[in-house]
């Protein structure tokens, strides 16, 4: 099936302490998508590439950086994580050029715990 | 600023009746609604989607209705089962944002509904 995965799906960091997140899809959609999501709050966009064009929300910190690779393959890294880093972190794709359906599919996420 | 609002995060409704669970937003740009399901430790999932040239689209059990000038959507579950417990989230997608850029959307916190026997 086709599907998005992210490894690892739980993730414990230390302060400070840089870590990366992967995901990859065999859906072969051009549009990948980094979101973050705390308790009770909606998933929030960090940023996303339309194929190999970055393009990276206004209000996302400087310490969260990402890397794509090739279609398949995206990467979140955090270069300092901070206690407030701490959340779920969901990978999606969509397909740019569907004239009708703007789905987006979502991988299970990476629970990051930042100690 | 949250464009898109759920302000019921739970909601509780015994088996065999009605859900409706319910979402709002501000921007009247918006012409795409889509409804997602998350189960614990899952990724959400798609559910049903509307577009703003409609005001109703039904999907089994799954119907969700769309007033444009409330600027209101509400996702309606008969008959509700035990496995629809999930967290829902409404989403949004402008056409600004479409085409050469990303079908960015943006989401509601979401609302927890419990299907009790």
């Amino acid at each position: 099936d086709a599907m998005v995965i992210q490894n690892p799906r739980y993730q414990v960091t230390q302060f400070g302490k840089p870590v990366t997140l992967s995901c990859s899809q065999t859906l072969n959609h051009n549009v990948m998508y980094w979101y973050q999501q705390k308790s009770s709050q909606a998933p929030k966009l960090l940023f996303h590439y339309y194929d190999k064009d970055f393009n990276n929300e206004a209000d996302t910190p400087d310490n969260f950086q990402s890397r794509r690779p090739n279609t398949s393959f995206c990467f979140l890294d955090i270069r300092s994580p901070g206690l407030g880093d701490a959340a779920m972190y969901l990978c999606a794709t969509s397909n740019a050029h569907d004239p009708v359906s703007y789905e987006q599919y979502f991988g299970p996420g990476t629970r990051l715990t930042v100690t | 600023d949250q464009q898109v609002k759920q302000n019921s995060p739970s909601l509780s409704v015994q088996e065999g009746r009605i859900s409706i669970l319910n979402c709002d937003y501000t921007n009247s740009m918006f012409d795409y609604f889509l409804w997602y399901k998350k189960y614990p430790a899952e990724g959400p999932t798609f559910l049903i989607s509307i577009s703003s040239i409609k005001d109703k689209n039904e999907d089994g059990r799954f119907t969700v209705f769309l007033n444009k000038s409330a600027k209101h959507l509400s996702l309606h579950i008969v008959p509700s089962q035990p496995g629809d417990s999930a967290v829902y989230f409404c989403a949004a997608s402008a056409r600004e944002n479409r085409g050469s850029t990303l079908g960015r959307l943006y989401f509601g916190r979401g609302t927890q509904l419990t299907v009790w026997p």
